[in-house]
């Protein structure tokens, strides 16, 4: 099974800031990574696919970046939507694998 | 446009068996590619993916829970049903299903339904 690690699992960030999460695959996945972003109480959203291809309909501030065992997640300017748990996921090999989640926090 | 809504007991005893419907439109199951799917987390916590039918009636499970779980299809229907043997209470958690196409990125959801195991 494919482990995905996040880093950091927390995050408190101010408006308009800039903020990176990663999420390194225990084995070599290719581009097969893709980014979600989680609000309370809601299903999760589909932010990025194949590591750098946005979803349709998602924001320009969201980017993603990376191949292999590294990856980024990268939001730019932040705004108070943006709070959410992001989670990374593997479709390069089953079982489907996700990362632990990591939670931002706008102040 | 593509939708997705799971339905089941809210509440199932230990020992007994779940059986969640995730019910769509605006796809169909008999399309080369198309894959319907079930994730679940328990509350506060991250997203575990149980398993996935797809199109050619391909099916595959988590190792884990593989001698639990069954999915099945009805293309006439448009519901993909999931059936999760012997509950005990850590598997409460809120239960999605989900659209993938060709395996690759989950790309709609549904809004999920929460089971609660418990006597």
């Amino acid at each position: 099974e494919i482990v995905l690690t996040q880093s950091p699992d927390f995050l408190s960030v101010t408006p308009k800031e800039k903020v990176t999460i990663t999420c390194r695959a225990s084995q070599n996945i290719g581009s097969s990574l893709h980014w979600y972003q989680q609000r309370p109480g809601q299903s999760p959203n589909l932010l990025i696919k194949y590591a750098s291809q946005s979803f349709s309909g998602v924001p320009s501030r969201f980017s993603g970046n990376g191949s292999g065992t590294d990856f980024t997640l990268t939001i730019n300017s932040l705004e108070a939507a943006d709070a959410a748990t992001y989670y990374c996921h593997q479709s390069r090999r089953l079982p489907i694998t996700f990362g632990q989640g990591t939670r931002l926090e706008i102040k | 446009q593509i939708t997705l809504k799971e339905s089941g007991p809210a509440l199932v005893k230990p020992t007994h068996t779940l059986t969640l419907t995730c019910t769509f439109s605006g796809f169909s199951l008999t399309t080369n590619g198309v894959g319907v799917g079930w994730i679940r987390q328990p509350p506060g916590k991250a997203l575990e993916w149980l398993a996935i039918i797809y199109w050619d009636d391909d099916r595959r499970y988590s190792p884990s829970l593989q001698r639990r779980l069954t999915i099945t299809k009805d293309t006439s229907k448009n519901q993909v049903v999931l059936t999760m043997t012997n509950m005990d209470p850590v598997d409460t958690a809120t239960y999605y299903c989900a659209h993938m196409f060709f395996g690759v990125a989950i790309d709609y959801w549904g809004p999920g339904t929460l089971v609660t195991v418990s006597s």
